[in-house]
């Protein structure tokens, strides 16, 4: 009964690859979000999506996109990987419309390692 | 400036003790405030929100002061499971992310 799960849990790949991480709640929840952490353990969040809808997009290389079938899926496709993508991503959802803020519930995080 | 910012630490600190944590934000629109907690390889877990009447949850109590745009979080009679990155995390008004804070690290010993 995981709430928020987050597919591959471990990823190693070469530059220059392209990949994708699943994102998958089972909340019910109406936004979900990627957050990136680096080696420094600083989270910060990439992107967001309320109901399907791209709400935020931080300033990140425009290789990152996001794809969100539905409600319950938002996956992350990296293009061109580079040695600074190195970090873990955590998937994260929460529920709510615009004007509330909710408790956010994050996924185990992808660990991804580019070597 | 950082947007949050926390003493990393570590705070090491003996099994009973009561440990403080500071946190200082710089946007003053932020709406909402809380206090996550991370294990060592683990996801964020919510620990508790924050509210400007301070407020309090067991063993743990945090504060607000919007006026110095700082937040804190007391933890009274340490255990072992207490020892996690605390991270001070915030939200600005109409923005739907959080913008989190670098963690201060607590170790509790035995």
């Amino acid at each position: 009964d995981t709430a928020v799960s987050q597919t591959p849990k471990y990823l190693v790949t070469q530059m220059g690859n392209d990949k994708s991480i699943k994102c998958e709640q089972n909340l019910g929840h109406d936004t979900m979000y990627w957050y990136k952490q680096d080696s420094k353990k600083f989270l910060k969040i990439m992107f967001s999506y309320n109901n399907k809808e791209l709400i935020i997009n931080e300033t990140v290389p425009n290789r990152f996109s996001p794809k969100s079938p539905d409600k319950a899926h938002l996956n992350l496709h990296i293009n061109s990987l580079e040695l600074g993508d190195s970090a873990v991503y955590f998937c994260a959802s929460s529920q709510g419309g615009r004007g509330r803020f909710d408790e956010q519930y994050f996924g185990p995080g992808t660990r991804l390692t580019v070597t | 400036r950082k947007e949050v910012e926390q003493d990393p630490g570590p705070f090491n600190v003996p099994e009973g003790a009561t440990v403080a944590f500071n946190c200082t934000y710089s946007n003053s629109a932020s709406q909402s405030f809380f206090w996550y907690r991370q294990d060592c390889r683990k996801e964020p877990k919510l620990l508790m929100s924050v509210y400007s009447s301070g407020n309090e949850d067991g063993r743990f109590t945090a504060q607000l002061n919007r006026a110095s745009q700082y937040i804190s979080l007391l933890i009274r009679d340490s255990k072992l499971s207490d020892s996690a990155t605390y991270l001070c995390v915030v939200n600005e008004a109409g923005r739907r992310a959080l913008t989190f804070g670098s963690g201060t690290r607590l170790q509790v010993q035995p």
